[in-house]
């Protein structure tokens, strides 16, 4: 099993331009989750799916940034317009439901100028 | 608020020498609290999930354990390759409450 796929690994842009990070999940996992790790918080949730509709969304910092999950094998997470503070590591991560243990991918290094 | 909260910050420690990491919570109705390693530059990988007061679980050279209000990740023995910053979550409703990490470093 190839594991949870994200791209890009690494997006370096610049502020005001439009990010787009994908995710591939784990065949046969149908809980998909969205998180950001930075030095000062951490990691946190910032959206998840089950069966790809989105479940909580509580987490995501402001209308810049969107989700969706057009099937089983593919999200996207969206920021637009870019910001400085956007700057994170972000990762993708599923399970076989939402009270099982998460796998999570490479991650995407996102550095906004 | 709830919260996971993970003591110490860093830890240096020699090869074989046996140590202990905290993991604190304040969450109601807990529904299991996960360990994971994070190595530099990779996502976090998972170790255990402990479900209820007394339960322990181990692999390797780790040992993990739950209480009502804490878990401790025990590492005997330790190599230079368990160097990497663990991770607790406890779960609440459907989602995972990350406390910051431990980055532990084992010398030879």
């Amino acid at each position: 099993d190839a594991g949870v796929i994200q791209s890009p690994r690494h997006e370096v842009t610049e502020m005001g331009q439009e990010v787009t990070l994908r995710c591939k999940p784990i065949s046969g996992h149908n809980s998909l989750f969205w998180y950001r790790q930075t030095m000062m918080r951490g990691l946190e949730l910032l959206i998840y799916f089950n069966n790809n509709v989105p479940i909580d969304d509580s987490g995501m910092p402001e209308d810049r940034f969107s989700a969706k999950m057009p099937n089983a094998s593919f999200s996207t997470l969206k920021i637009q317009p870019s910001e400085p503070r956007d700057s994170a590591v972000y990762f993708c991560a599923s399970s076989l439901g939402p009270a099982n243990e998460q796998f999570f991918g490479p991650g995407t290094r996102l550095t906004v100028l | 608020e709830d919260q996971v909260t993970q003591s110490p910050e860093a830890l240096r420690l020699q090869e074989g020498e046996s140590s202990s990491l905290n993991c604190s919570y304040t969450v109601s109705g807990l529904r299991g609290l996960f360990w994971y390693r994070q190595d530099p530059g990779k996502g976090p990988e998972f170790l255990f999930t402990l479900y209820s007061a007394g339960e322990e679980k181990e692999k390797e050279r780790l040992k993990a354990t739950l209480t009502k209000k804490e878990s401790f990740l025990h590492i005997t023995a330790p190599k230079p390759e368990d160097s990497a910053t663990y991770l607790c979550a406890v779960r609440y409703t459907d989602k995972l409450i990350f406390g910051t990490g431990t980055r532990l470093q084992v010398f030879p």
